[in-house]
Parts: structure tokens; sequence; C-alpha cells
């Protein structure tokens, strides 16, 4: 089954407004999560992570938040910018490296 | 739906050996899978796409007498690392796609030690 789930398939968002990105999860052992960003053709790359004893990171434009409770954790971007525009990947782990990848949420930031 | 497996989870093998790591589509037709080796920082680096019936396309850099990747059926990719050394020691992802352009559904990965 999927452990993670993004069900948003795409987002489209005006450039200089907030983009959120969300992200769901069953398995309540993950306690690591990432978000990575995918150009087309090329591999998926870091972006920022959370451990599971914090609620909120922030780096730069980029925020994630983790409501352990609800399961759910979002990718908040803002200002959003062109170049922002990409699919993102939520992935969660248990400790051991076994991540475990949501299908993606494609991204589309308008000038 | 949309589940992606990975076969073993975790490997040890001795300097020189082959392994062979499967990745299988299990509810559903993948028309292209992709493999994947993540690097220190958390980087997932694309080494190849395979599409069922066609050689593999791999990305510049990769060795693909190395790592040979056999796309059998609709629902298995082999990634075949030959003649394994240690700096092959690394961490090994597929995902595959079932025609939707930007969906891909990953596999667990598997965890590759040589010794």
């Amino acid at each position: 089954d999927q452990q993670v789930k993004q069900n948003s398939p795409s987002l489209s968002v005006q450039e200089g407004r907030i983009s959120i990105l969300n992200c769901d999860y069953t398995n309540s052992m993950f306690d690591y999560f990432l978000w990575y960003k995918k150009y087309p053709a090329e591999g998926p790359t870091f972006l920022i992570s959370i451990s599971s004893i914090k609620d909120k990171n922030e780096d730069g434009r980029f925020t994630v938040f983790l409501n352990k409770s609800a399961k759910h954790l979002s990718l908040h971007i803002v200002p959003s910018q062109p170049g922002d525009s990409a699919v993102y990947f939520c992935a969660a782990s248990a400790g051991n490296n076994d991540m475990r990848f949501g299908a993606g949420t494609r991204l589309t930031v308008k000038p | 739906g949309a589940v992606v497996s990975q076969h073993p989870s975790w490997v040890i093998c001795k300097s020189g050996t082959s392994v062979k790591i499967e990745c299988r589509s299990l509810d559903f037709q993948a028309t292209t899978m992709f493999w994947y080796r993540q690097f220190p920082k958390q980087s997932l680096m694309l080494m190849a796409t395979s599409n069922e019936g066609s050689k593999a396309t791999y990305e510049q850099g990769v060795e693909k007498d190395k790592f040979l990747i056999n796309h059998a059926s609709l629902t298995l990719s082999t990634l075949t690392v030959t003649s394994a050394h240690p700096e092959d020691s690394s961490f090994y992802i597929c995902s595959a796609s079932r025609g939707l352009p930007e969906t891909q559904y990953f596999g667990p990965g598997t965890r590759l030690l040589v010794l």
C-alpha cells in the first residue's frame, strides 16, 4: 500500500504568491521526512527535511510543517518564483534509510 | 494501488561479485522504469531510464557495462551491478511510471554494501 500520499497531482500558483504542497502518510513509525524537487530528465534533488521531534523547519523561502497527530506534512514556498516550477516529491523514512516516496505534485508558477 | 517493490532490501557482497536488484510494479503496468542512486546530501542521481522491451537509456557518466538493466516485462526491471567494488556501495532506488509524464512511484530502495 502507499504509505506516503500526495493527493494533488498538480498545483498552479501566481508568481509572488505562496505555494503549499501537501503530503499525508500512514505509518506512525516514520521519524524523518524529506522534500525533493525534480526537473525533467533529472533525478530528484534534496530540498528540505524535518525530524519528527520538530513541527517546523525553515530554509529561506522554503518551510516544512509537520503535524504528527494528523500524519500530515506540507511544504510552503513563499514567495513562489517561476524557477520553482518542478515536480515535488515528499518522502518519509523510519530510521533505517528505507525511504517511501509520494507520487509527486507538479507545481507551475506563472509569471 | 500503484505499489512498487524492490528485492532485496539489503545486500552485502564481496568485491568482484555481481549483484542483481529487482524492481516490480505490483498492481500496474509500468511503461517506463527509472533507476536512481542516492549520494551524500540525499539527492538521487538518475542512472538510467528503461522502457519495456527496449534497451535502457543511460545517463552520462554511468557505465552501461557495469550497471546492466533489463526491462523484460511491464512489471519487472532488474539492475545488475557487475563485478561490484566498494565504491559501488550505495542506496539504489527504482521508480515506475505508467505513462503519466510526471507521476513516478518509487520502490523502497536497496542498500548495497560491497566489502
